[in-house]
């Protein structure tokens, strides 16, 4: 079965400084994985998606991800923060069971400070 | 083009109550999806419809109904509201019929509903 694990459910960074929010997946199958951000009182909105491509992926806003088989990890990084980019984010991995469904992470709330 | 449409915006319920969540896309899009948003949990598959016209469960479907009325519309029904399913509720469309994995899903702004 899979799962996803986002480590740190608060990540807190200076305006300016590097973001870094961490996912790790089980799959038992390659994984099909997934960014979302979803901004205060909105729904999510796609940032980025690994499909057995290029195992780094640019999305949208200036973030990228890293696919890391060894790792079983796909990191969300962004060279350096703005205010908007505070918002919560959620890592997700597709399911490869008997029904369609994404299997998503608890998020990591993410804040930016002046 | 709207997107992906949801009414309430907020509805606060007592317990044994029902109603009915709307869900529109203007999309053209074949596959629907009702998900649950509770703190640290993520976000759970309530239902899915991979095509108009067919529903299937997905991890946490007990207490809660769907209807594909036509390929725009989504719903969820909840027939007798309890506490528990006190949570913000999504609905997702995406393109392909049967969830494909390069297909993207796109999300409403979602229904705040507090039960009793």
């Amino acid at each position: 079965a899979q799962s996803v694990t986002q480590l740190g459910s608060h990540v807190s960074v200076s305006e300016g400084a590097l973001v870094l929010l961490r996912c790790n997946y089980s799959s038992s199958v390659p994984p099909y994985l997934f960014w979302y951000v979803q901004y205060p009182n909105q729904g999510l909105q796609l940032l980025l998606k690994y499909t057995s491509a290029a195992t780094l992926v640019k999305g949208i806003n200036g973030f990228e991800a890293e696919f890391k088989k060894s790792e079983t990890s796909f990191h969300l990084t962004k060279p350096s923060a703005h205010m908007s980019d505070a918002a919560e984010y959620f890592c997700a991995v597709r399911n490869s069971g008997g029904y369609n469904k994404l299997i998503f992470g608890a998020g990591t709330r993410l804040a930016v400070h002046p | 083009n709207a997107g992906v449409t949801q009414t309430p915006k907020f509805q606060v319920l007592k317990t044994g109550q029902s109603m009915t969540l709307q869900c529109a896309q203007d999309m053209n899009h074949n596959s629907m999806y009702w998900y649950r948003q509770d703190p640290g949990m993520g976000l759970r598959l309530i239902y899915y419809s991979a095509s108009e016209g067919t529903t299937d469960k997905g991890e946490v479907p007990n207490g809660y109904n769907v209807s594909r009325l036509n390929k725009r519309e989504f719903s969820l029904r909840l027939e007798s509201a309890a506490p528990s399913q006190t949570s913000v509720y999504f609905c997702a469309s995406s393109e392909l019929e049967h969830f494909q994995p390069t297909d993207t899903q796109y999300f409403g702004p979602g229904t705040r509903l507090t039960v009793l």
